[in-house]
Formats: C-alpha cells, sequence, structure tokens
C-alpha cells in the first residue's frame, strides 16, 4: 500500500540544522509532488513546501523561502527537507504528504491524502 | 495569500447530535476546498474534497456543502470516533492555507 515513512524525531540546538527525511512505498515515486506541511505545538497547520519528483522542481512558502530546501533522491523513492538557521520557534511536528488530484467543474486540484507520521522537531539550547 | 477562518473553534457535542462547522475562505476558490480530521498525535485524515465530495470510506454522515466563500462540514449523526480537530484547506491556489481549526468534543 501506500506509504510514506518520515525519520525520526530530532533534537537540535538554535541555529544548526536538520534533515529530515520521508520514504515514499507503494506508488510510482515520480507520478504525485511531495509536499511538507509542519504543525506547531497546539496550533493548526501550515505549507511549506513541494517538490515535483519527477523533474526536482520546487516551490517554497515565502516564509521559508531561502531558509528550507527541499531535494529528492529518485534511486531510493526518498524526499528530503532541511532547515537552517534553526529558532526556537522552528519546534513542529513536520509532516510530508501526498497529492490526490481530482477536477470538478472543469477544474483540476489536489487534496493530501496520504501524510507521513510526522518528525517532531525540538529547537532549544 | 488566501486567509481561512473557521467557526466555531471548539463544538462539545452528544453522541447523535448533528455538529455544524463553518469555514470561510477571504476569495473565491472555486469550491476547491478540502476538510480535514485530527487525532491527537496523528496525521490529519482527509475526509472531503472538492468541498462536498466524500473520500473514500469516510462514512455517509459525513457531508459537505458550498455558498460561494462559505462552505460547511455537517456531521449528522455524531459517534465517538468522530471526535478531533477538524481543519480545512484552500486546494486554489498556493501557498495552500488552512483554517485554525475546529474542536468537536464529547459533552
Amino acid at each position: 500500500q501506500v506509504q510514506l515513512v518520515q525519520s525520526g524525531a530530532e533534537m537540535k540546538k538554535p541555529g544548526a540544522s536538520v534533515r529530515v527525511s520521508c520514504k515514499t512505498s507503494g506508488y510510482d515515486f515520480d507520478s504525485y509532488y511531495i509536499h511538507w506541511v509542519r504543525q506547531d505545538p497546539g496550533q493548526g497547520l501550515e505549507w511549506m513546501a513541494k517538490i515535483d519528483p519527477s523533474g526536482g522542481g520546487t516551490d517554497y512558502a515565502q516564509r521559508f523561502q531561502g531558509r528550507i530546501t527541499v531535494t529528492r533522491d529518485t534511486s531510493t523513492s526518498t524526499v528530503y527537507m532541511e532547515v537552517r538557521n534553526l529558532r526556537s520557534d522552528d519546534t513542529a511536528v513536520y509532516y510530508c504528504a501526498r497529492p490526490w488530484g481530482y477536477c470538478t467543474g472543469g477544474v483540476c486540484s489536489d487534496a493530501f491524502d496520504v501524510w507521513g507520521q510526522g518528525t517532531l522537531l525540538t529547537v532549544s539550547s | 495569500d488566501i486567509q481561512m477562518t473557521q467557526s466555531p473553534s471548539s463544538v462539545s457535542a452528544s453522541v447523535g447530535d448533528r455538529v455544524t462547522i463553518t469555514c470561510r475562505a477571504s476569495q473565491d476558490i472555486r469550491n476547491l476546498l478540502a476538510w480535514y480530521q485530527q487525532k491527537p498525535g496523528k496525521a490529519p485524515k482527509l475526509m472531503i474534497h472538492a468541498a462536498s465530495r466524500l473520500q473514500s470510506g469516510v462514512p455517509l454522515r459525513f457531508s459537505g456543502s458550498a455558498s460561494g466563500t462559505d462552505f460547511t462540514l455537517t456531521i449528522s449523526d455524531l459517534q465517538p470516533e468522530d471526535l478531533g480537530i477538524y481543519y480545512c484547506q484552500q486546494a486554489d491556489s498556493f501557498p495552500r492555507t488552512f483554517g485554525p481549526g475546529t474542536k468537536v468534543e464529547l459533552k
């Protein structure tokens, strides 16, 4: 079955970097974008970035631009997100998610139907 | 960015009650709206897409509707397993944005 399995919890100091992985399986890796969504403690959901695994093209939310990089390894069907210059307010659960496409009324879009289990990142001195 | 608001922030209801959650977009999103359910410590689960289309496997007591930039999620016969936080999300443009969530609790 379709699965997204993320790397384990991380604890980092302010100013450090972290790389979170999202290993996919059960489907054609090249055929679906992978997105990253973060959830601050006890808070809502925030979209961060997406990558097109087939060509590697990326798109980032403006507030993360320049501080995160999303890459992929097609040989292992894994997507990575690196966050640099960590701050205490980066403490959050980070999810990868795969969208499921649909069309309605002549317009096509998607929704996140498969999610990783989440990776808790704690940033503290 | 498109702003999404939800009301109420929390609702307390009894088993068998009808629960209604409202979501509003700051601009026209062409009914490209999804609803997610999240339980503690778990990833969100897609419940409805395109404002009113039930995802496969989601119980029929869940329904969604749209009127302009206002969207509604209804649980017609609340069950204990329906407890959690519900988020709306617009899928019209990037960045994708979510509502702040509505917590559904048992009275």
